[in-house]
């Protein structure tokens, strides 16, 4: 079983620009997060998404979102790139059989760094 | 507010001695508890999750997890350390009913284990 794949694992980008990162969940599972993860600020909610729906946000400026598509795939995006946007982004996708006891199976991320 | 605290930044231990690691939280109800690891430039790995019942569960690669109510603690635990478990370990929480599988994590504990 194929398990979370996010592409592209880095990227390099110009302050200002904006990057589309995604992510490929495991097949039959729902829900897909995103998460920041910077050394200062550790691992940060974004965003999670379920049938196509944001149900939980977290505390980030409006230049980041996301969406899902009907596969489960998800995509995020964030626009005008700063410095402090470089992190690795982690997806992860959970089976969301409505009980929250099923665990979360991330991917290896997506490395970006903004210049 | 809900949180979770990995106390110590970095654990130390000799292969072979036994290891903790520890967690606390501060979570509304009754939350799922959840350890993750992490190597370098990978995403994380599930090794065990607590959701109801006995107290001490069992994990991946040897690893297990006390759960304390009465202490609000879920530090894991593993009897001979390896080389090898030299990683990030993150504690995790998800509140449950709150239909979302978004998680709170801790700001993660470097293990090293030594020769």
């Amino acid at each position: 079983k194929a398990g979370v794949t996010q592409t592209p694992r880095y990227l390099i980008k110009t302050r200002g620009q904006q990057v589309t990162l995604s992510c490929s969940p495991i097949s039959g599972h729902r829900s897909v997060s995103w998460y920041q993860q910077t050394p200062g600020q550790g691992l940060q909610f974004l965003f999670e998404y379920f049938s196509e729906t944001q149900r939980n946000k977290g505390n980030f400026p409006g230049r980041f979102s996301g969406r899902q598509f009907s596969n489960s795939r998800s995509e995020m995006n964030v626009s005008t790139l700063e410095l402090g946007d470089s992190a690795l982004y982690l997806c992860a996708s959970s089976l969301a059989n409505g009980q929250g006891d099923t665990e979360a199976f991330f991917g290896q991320g997506t490395r970006l760094t903004v210049v | 507010a809900q949180s979770v605290a990995q106390p110590e930044d970095q654990v130390n231990v000799a292969e072979g001695n036994p290891l903790t690691v520890k967690c606390t939280y501060s979570v509304s109800g009754n939350p799922y508890l959840f350890w993750y690891v992490q190597y370098p430039n990978r995403g994380l790995q599930f090794l065990l999750k607590y959701i109801t019942g006995d107290n001490l569960v069992k994990g991946s690669y040897g690893f297990e997890a006390e759960f304390n109510k009465s202490q609000t603690s879920f530090h894991l635990k593993k009897p001979s350390a390896l080389v090898s478990d030299s990683a990030l370990y993150f504690c995790a929480v998800r509140v449950p009913f709150y239909n979302t599988d978004k998680l709170i994590f801790g700001t993660g504990t470097r293990l090293q284990v030594f020769p």
